[in-house]
């Protein structure tokens, strides 16, 4: 059973550009999660989707964020015209059932590390 | 919402020390408590949990204990090795309905051979 995967790893933009982040949670999971790890920082939650609908984007800046979660094919966090302190590690989770449910563990993915130059 | 702090950021023991690390909550009806370990490169992995009905739970070498009265918590790893050499978090959230997870800042444990 294929674990939570991230592409691409590694992405380098300029200034101004998109980055386009993707996320296929674990075979099963209908829950998908976004969070951002700065460096020297902790995991903050960015977003949480079920398929085709965003259930909390408290943590998602308001402005040049987005993300789905279609019915076909994997999660996206977009982020438009990207300023250096978008330079950080995206991290996708995913699980079987809500989070307060279940065993209550998040599935992580590798992470996805976008540079801003 | 939620607020975790953690303590220290960065810890280093000699290989067969033991390591703490500890986390206070802010929210009182928080009930779950996980930890997640983040070795270099990779994404966080859940190694222990612990509910708000129990004070203590171990597995192996790793501990976690609670204090509901005082919100924190705590992670003791035994007879550390270097594999243990990694990020850990704490994190918090309450079970039964939506509420997200919180992560603390996370510690950069060193065990040093």
């Amino acid at each position: 059973n294929a674990g939570v995967m991230q592409n691409p790893r590694h992405l380098v933009r300029r200034r101004g550009q998109e980055a386009r982040l993707r996320c296929s949670p674990m075979k099963g999971h209908s829950h998908v999660y976004w969070y951002r790890q700065l460096p020297e920082e902790g995991l903050k939650f960015m977003v949480y989707l079920q398929k085709e609908n965003i259930i909390d984007e408290s943590g998602m800046p308001k402005e040049r964020f987005s993300a789905e979660f279609p019915k076909e094919g994997p999660s996206i966090l977009r982020i438009q015209q990207v300023v250096r302190g978008d330079s950080a590690a995206y991290f996708c989770a995913s699980s079987p059932e809500a989070w307060g449910r279940g065993t209550g563990e998040l599935f992580f993915g590798e992470g996805s590390r976008l540079t801003v130059l | 919402g939620e607020n975790v702090e953690q303590h220290p950021s960065t810890l280093s023991v000699q290989e067969g020390d033991s390591a703490v690390i500890k986390c206070t909550y802010s929210d009182s009806a928080s009930n779950y408590f996980p930890w997640y370990k983040q070795e270099l490169g990779k994404g966080p992995q859940l190694i222990i949990d612990i509910r708000s009905n129990v004070g203590e739970k171990k597995d192996q070498r790793i501990a976690v204990t609670l204090n509901k009265t005082a919100k924190h918590f705590s992670l003791h790893i035994t007879e550390t090795q270097p594999e243990d050499s990694a990020v850990y978090f704490c994190a918090a959230s309450r079970e039964g309905g939506y509420q997200k997870v919180t992560f603390g800042t996370g510690t950069k444990l060193q065990v040093i051979p």
